[in-house]
């Protein structure tokens, strides 16, 4: 079993709509990150967590520490919102900046 | 802005050559990570360095090492290319000691013929 999962691996959605990508992982975090990959390759830091929400524009992210658990949200998606949202995590058994990845969630936005 | 580079987007080698692949960071940050990405896998972790000539092996080091001769420089070197290592490779960057995001590179698809 991966030490972080994300669901669904893939997301096909109309313009406009509220989007839910979930994180759950078991280990111990000190931290969970949010990136976004476009088609290209390059990677992109939205969000770190250590509790709590954060927002940025139209991009809201969760944290349940308790269960372990994260959702990256996206409010009245467009199409340029289309890319590969990966979750990761900063295990609290390192002492350095190791993440482990999610294997990342492929959305796609249709006009 | 944190500008990482990779020297080439695209890369096409054959088997048994070794292969170089470049990374620099323009924001003196101590540590460097270098990543493969495969379908279904995810990123996995090669090599990081958090030191001029420091560095760890990550999840799979296998096949392939690593020089940091200076601090804005990280290169990847496969020694003897395989098959096995066509993949989409990326480097990051982070300030040490802190919990700070990784500035990642435009990634390098490399093909071995």
């Amino acid at each position: 079993k991966n030490e972080v999962e994300q669901s669904p691996q893939n997301l096909t959605a109309q313009e406009g709509e509220f989007i839910t990508i979930n994180c759950s992982y078991s280990v111990g975090i000190s931290a969970l990150h949010w990136l976004q990959q476009h088609p290209g390759g390059g990677i992109v830091s939205l969000f770190m967590l250590s509790s709590g929400k954060k927002k940025h524009g139209r991009l809201i992210a969760t944290i349940n520490i308790q269960e372990k658990h994260s959702s990256l949200h996206i409010t009245a998606s467009h199409p340029r919102d289309s890319a590969v949202y990966i979750c990761a995590v900063r295990s609290r058994n390192f002492g350095n900046e190791k993440l482990t990845f999610g294997t990342g969630t492929r959305l796609t936005i249709i006009p | 802005d944190v500008k990482v580079t990779q020297s080439s987007r695209y890369l096409v080698k054959r088997t048994g050559e070794k292969v170089f692949l470049e990374c620099v960071q323009d924001m003196d940050h101590e540590n460097m990570f270098w990543y493969r990405q495969d379908p279904g896998l995810g990123l996995r972790l090669i090599y990081f360095s958090y030191d001029v000539k420091m560095k760890e092996k990550g999840d799979i080091p296998e096949g392939y090492s690593v020089s940091r001769e200076k601090k804005e420089r990280f290169s990847l070197i496969l020694e003897s290319a395989s098959t096995n290592q066509t993949s989409m490779y990326l480097c990051a960057s982070t300030v040490g000691g802190s919990n700070q995001p990784q500035h990642f590179g435009d990634g390098t698809r490399l093909s071995i013929l």
